[in-house]
């Protein structure tokens, strides 16, 4: 198994910015993917591959890669993007890891 | 757009064993790679097992030779039995579906394993 590390909480201004990382060797092979997942729910995808958003995933989530690190970023955060953040990846070996995950907090 | 439906989640005495289900619909489910992900209450999504759509198997270190994944295309369905169950395995296990573009493009709403005695 491997291990993708993301901060534990963050928080943002209502109308702010807020980049989340997520760390690990696999990133160096494989783009990460992106969930949210807010109190009794399933997660959700919220951006994958290079940069791509799902229909219905607002532009102000954006994404962007550096050697072992991944980053989300959420432009002009609103209240419902008050969720827990998890990266998510696959190793060489076919292995896949959700990161720890990160609380993000809308002020 | 489809739907998975999972199934099987009991209380388990340590060491017990469980079959899980997953029930899929409204998409060809012999064509997608599924997966197996859990959520222990409070904790983080752990990635748990996968199925490929020709069969080909995955799993982490932590259910390594515990659990075993299958799939029955013709029922459209997707199962994973437990065995040798811990407390550490109690949680939610959702299934989900892997998109041709490699992220996890539909989920079910989770069945509960609770390991104890």
């Amino acid at each position: 198994s491997f291990e993708l590390t993301q901060d534990p909480a963050v928080s943002v201004a209502l109308g702010q910015t807020v980049r989340i990382t997520c760390q690990g060797d696999s990133l160096r092979i494989s783009y990460a993917s992106w969930y949210r997942q807010k109190p009794g729910q399933a997660p959700e995808v919220v951006l994958y591959g290079r940069n791509n958003r799902p229909s219905g995933i607002p532009d102000r989530f954006s994404g962007s890669f550096a050697g072992d690190t991944a980053s989300l970023t959420i432009t002009g955060a609103q209240a419902e993007d008050e969720a827990d953040y998890y990266c998510h990846s696959r190793d060489i070996s076919g292995l896949y890891a959700f990161g720890t995950g990160t609380k993000v907090t809308v002020l | 757009e489809g739907q998975l439906v999972e199934s099987g989640g009991d209380l388990v005495q340590p060491g017990g064993s469980l079959r899980l289900s997953c029930a899929a619909s409204g998409f060809t489910f012999g064509t997608h790679d599924m997966h197996w992900v859990r959520q222990a209450a409070g904790e983080r999504l752990e990635w748990v097992s996968a199925i490929s759509s020709a069969g080909d198997t995955y799993y982490a270190d932590s259910v390594k030779t515990r659990f075993t994944v299958s799939r029955e295309n013709g029922k459209s369905a997707l199962y994973l039995q437990l065995n040798s169950l811990r407390a550490d395995d109690t949680g939610v296990y959702y299934c989900a579906r892997r998109s041709p573009a490699t992220y996890y493009d539909l989920w079910g709403q989770g069945t509960v394993v609770t390991v104890s005695s």
